[in-house]
């Protein structure tokens, strides 16, 4: 029962480089997001899916790019990482939004710091 | 647009004591509520959620939260706090329709439990 998994769970990056989180779920999820955690600030979305080849824009898209080039995996990269991105990262997933109140499952989060 | 206020980034409680924390949302259309704990260096687990039907929900835990429309609140407390309540909860808010079930999140409050 992995349910959404996020890798790498730790990283260090140089201002400039790139990277990408990998978001994996196995409950055949429709809908993926990526949220970044700030303190103060709760969750906000960066980019989300409403399935397989389909993006879009959150809250706080910026500096990031996602694909869904399959439905149970969701990529967010940073193409030059900036310290502002400094954050926890967490993937989600659900059913699908038709649903009353379909739970929105969490991975564990992705720290990453930007040096 | 939806919206989450909650109102006290930091709670703190004497183990025993009722916990209260409070949620405000603004939504344009009849909301999702949910209420999320995440322990420290963890990711978020749903502990109650509000859909239809009966305004009083009851979670994990021993939580529980009440949805009060002419209120706009959706407030969650625990007669009896235990020291493995600490944790930061996050209210949110999801609605229909085209925003494809995203959460809008609060800012979090950090809950302390003392002896």
């Amino acid at each position: 029962n992995a349910g959404v998994t996020q890798t790498p769970k730790f990283r260090v990056l140089k201002t400039g480089q790139s990277m990408t989180l990998l978001c994996a779920q196995d409950m055949n999820h429709e809908y993926m997001y990526w949220y970044r955690q700030d303190p103060g600030m709760g969750l906000r979305l960066i980019h989300y899916s409403v399935g397989e080849g389909t993006t879009a824009k959150g809250e706080v898209p910026d500096g990031y790019n996602v694909s869904r080039l399959k439905k149970q995996n969701f990529l967010l990269g940073l193409e030059s990482a900036a310290p502002s991105q400094t954050s926890v990262y967490f993937c989600a997933s659900s059913q699908n939004s038709a649903g009353p109140g379909n739970t929105i499952y969490f991975g564990e989060g992705s720290w990453l710091t930007v040096v | 647009a939806q919206s989450v206020t909650q109102l006290g980034s930091h709670v703190s409680v004497s183990e025993g004591a009722l916990v209260l924390l409070r949620c405000n949302y603004s939504s344009s259309v009849p909301p999702y509520l949910f209420w999320y704990v995440q322990y420290p260096n963890q990711g978020l687990q749903l502990l109650l959620k509000y859909t239809t039907g009966a305004t009083l929900v009851k979670g994990i835990n021993g939580f529980e939260a009440e949805f009060k429309k002419s209120e706009t609140s959706f407030h969650l407390t625990k007669p009896s706090a235990h020291m493995s309540d600490a944790a930061e909860y996050f209210c949110a808010v999801r609605s229909g329709g085209t925003s494809y079930g995203k959460l809008t999140f609060g800012q979090g409050t950090i809950l302390t439990v003392h002896p």
